[in-house]
């Protein structure tokens, strides 16, 4: 069964450095998205990402987030000065459609120091 | 402050039992639910879904009912088994346009033999 894969597992970063979460989406799927979980909180919406722009995004994703489809299999999510607060698992999602069941990655935790 | 972890309510059941998962929703707007497990370590696993003009679908052992009155979900599992204890959670789209998902604060499934 397709699945939505994410790189690395867990990313280990000091404070104020940049980070770029990899994912690799469903192949046919053309709608993106971005949520991340804090330890103890709930699942968070970031962005999503539909036909190479932003379609919606959050509060959370300020100037420092971006997101890229830098080919036809990648999507990326860059943290350009990372905080303490940033540190959470960070899911990767696609769906072949919107309001379709959205597909998630086993994530990628982030750990600021 | 602080941010303080979410108590996660926890049902217990026996193998074999039935189980039923509740989740109040918070907004009359939305149109478009999902229920995801997720088990340690993993992303959510998307379960079954279910659209605002109907109040009851059902899958392999699973049944989703809505009831928009008073803005409730609920998953029922039939013969629980061991591999379905996880944490599940209902998610909610917010309403017409928008494909993020709102995810509630799950419900901690454990299954004894």
């Amino acid at each position: 069964e397709p699945e939505v894969t994410q790189t690395p597992s867990h990313q280990v970063t000091q404070m104020g450095q940049e980070v770029i979460l990899r994912c690799v989406p469903i192949s046919n799927h053309l709608y993106f998205y971005w949520y991340r979980q804090i330890l103890g909180q709930k699942v968070e919406f970031l962005v999503s990402f539909y036909n190479n722009e932003i379609s919606e995004k959050s509060e959370i994703f300020d100037d420092q987030f971006s997101v890229e489809r830098p080919d036809g299999s990648n999507f990326t999510l860059k943290i350009r000065s990372t905080k303490l607060e940033d540190s959470a698992m960070y899911f990767c999602a696609s769906g072949d459609r919107g309001n379709q069941p959205q597909h998630f990655g086993d994530g990628t935790r982030l750990s600021i120091l | 402050g602080e941010s303080v972890g979410l108590h996660l309510p926890t049902l217990s059941v026996q193998e074999g039992d039935n189980s039923i998962i509740n989740c109040a929703y918070s907004n009359s707007a939305s149109d478009y639910f999902i229920w995801y497990k997720q088990e340690s370590g993993k992303g959510p696993q998307f379960i079954i879904d279910i659209r605002s003009n109907m109040d009851k679908r059902q899958g392999q052992r699973v049944t989703v009912l809505l009831n928009k009155t008073v803005k409730h979900l609920s998953l029922q599992i039939a013969a629980t088994q061991p591999g379905d204890s996880a944490v599940y959670f209902c998610a909610e789209n917010g309403g017409w346009g928008t494909d993020k998902l709102i995810f509630g604060t799950g419900t901690r499934l454990q299954v004894f033999p």
